[in-house]
């Protein structure tokens, strides 16, 4: 089925350790998103990348990084993890040379920092 | 980018049409109007969108106002699978940056 696969679906992650959320689409999208969702403040936007070898900053960048060496793969990697970033967080694929369908977003993955 | 206003919440009688308002005032010429939903816990999901003409889809239709300056989102027969979060996002659709407010809430009532 064609989509996005998030992993892990949650983790429990010590402060301080460096993690990798994994993201990759099937859909070969060029541009892909990182946003997180926390209680009351809505979708925030991470990072985003137009295309393979391209990335930029959203609303609230600091403290991740991003990767995009391939069309389907858009990594987001915590280097050293703060309480703060416990949140879900959900990756999206898009054609942006296209309007028709907008986002495809994936199940998200629910991080606690402890 | 331009800013929206919607209601934080509403409810509907199970079967009835769903009316979501959105207020964009300030959509620039190039700006679609794409309508989103998340239902608790689940990834966001496409809806539908428009520029200047009215759309419908299997999911719901949108009606622009000619002003261009809001918009309603028609769910036609709710149902209990529609409680969800809905969102009105105006957006270029080379921006390639979707940026969400607060939505609204709506409460599909059995």
């Amino acid at each position: 089925i064609a989509g996005i696969t998030q992993a892990p679906t949650s983790q429990i992650l010590a402060a301080g350790r460096r993690m990798t959320l994994r993201c990759t689409q099937d859909m070969r999208h060029n541009a892909m998103y990182w946003y997180r969702q926390d209680l009351g403040l809505g979708l925030r936007l991470i990072h985003y990348s137009n295309t393979a070898g391209t990335t930029g900053k959203g609303e609230v960048p600091d403290g991740y990084s991003v990767s995009r060496a391939n069309t389907d793969d858009f990594p987001l990697t915590l280097a050293s993890a703060v309480p703060s970033q416990t949140s879900v967080y959900f990756c999206a694929s898009s054609d942006s040379g296209s309007p028709g369908y907008g986002y495809t977003f994936g199940s998200g993955t629910r991080l606690t920092v402890v | 980018d331009a800013k929206t206003t919607q209601p934080p919440s509403m409810d509907c009688a199970e079967g009835r049409a769903a009316n979501l308002p959105c207020n964009h005032s300030t959509i620039s010429g190039n700006e679609y109007v794409y309508w989103y939903r998340q239902i608790h816990s689940q990834g966001p999901q496409y809806i539908i969108h428009g520029l200047k003409n009215n759309e419908t889809n299997e999911m719901a239709s949108l009606i622009i106002t000619e002003d261009r300056k809001s918009s309603t989102l028609i769910l036609p027969h709710a149902t209990l699978r529609d409680t969800a979060v809905y969102y009105c996002i105006p957006s270029r659709f080379r921006d390639d940056k979707i940026i969400f407010g607060k939505g609204t809430r709506l409460h599909i009532l059995p």
